[in-house]
């Protein structure tokens, strides 16, 4: 059964500070990956997503992850944090190629100090 | 962009009665359509997937009396909350899906349930 950890419930970082948000995986092929940001009382917001190809992928709001299929991770970065990033951010993984359920980590919050 | 449209927002309801939570596509057919349930700072936990025409598939754990859902269109699913109880208080999210697999899911923006 597919799965995904995120490591970290809770991270604060200082605006303007760089941030990475852990993700990894478990699943039998390479799945389809994605984030979500969550801000309170919302729903979800796309982030980015990655099929296959190139590893980086760059998404909205100048975000960008990496897929490392060594490490079975599919980390969030940001180079520089704004105080509006502070929200809940999921990873998740699909079955490719099939409109198939998503499973979803159990969630990052990010607060920002300014 | 694909939009997905969650109604309503927010609802109080009493404990016993019914509440009937819409999920609509309004640019593009929706073929399968995603419930979900997430409880105060946790993920969200599948409860069942619905395709256009045919009986929803629910998760284990997921009581179909409990929570019926409906999916007779391509832009139109519910999720009815029957005889609703405190425990049922939480935020429900739906998702759809236009065919093209889950690289194009959409998400509604969520119900908040309460009940009394």
């Amino acid at each position: 059964a597919q799965s995904v950890t995120q490591p970290d419930i809770h991270i604060t970082v200082s605006e303007g500070a760089s941030l990475e948000l852990r993700c990894n995986y478990s699943y039998g092929a390479t799945p389809y990956l994605f984030w979500y940001v969550q801000s309170p009382g919302q729903g979800l917001q796309l982030l980015l997503k990655y099929f296959s190809g190139d590893t980086l992928v760059q998404g909205i709001k100048g975000f960008e992850a990496e897929f490392k299929r060594s490490q079975s991770s599919f980390n969030l970065r940001k180079p520089s944090v704004h105080w509006s990033d502070a929200a809940e951010y999921f990873c998740a993984v699909g079955a490719p190629g099939t409109a198939s359920k998503l499973t979803f980590g159990t969630g990052t919050r990010l607060q920002v100090t300014l | 962009g694909a939009v997905v449209s969650q109604h309503p927002s927010r609802v109080i309801c009493k404990s016993g009665t019914s509440v009937k939570i819409e999920c609509r596509s309004l640019d593009f057919q929706a073929t399968t359509m995603f419930w979900y349930r997430q409880f105060p700072k946790q993920s969200l936990m599948l409860m069942a997937t619905s395709n256009e025409g045919s009986k929803a598939t629910y998760e284990q754990g997921v009581e179909k009396d409990k929570f019926l859902i409906n999916h007779a269109s391509l832009t139109l699913s519910t999720l009815t909350v029957t005889s609703a109880h405190p425990e049922d208080s939480s935020f429900y999210i739906c998702s759809a899906s236009d065919r093209g697999g889950s690289e194009k899911l959409f998400f509604g923006s969520g119900t908040q349930l309460s009940v009394l």
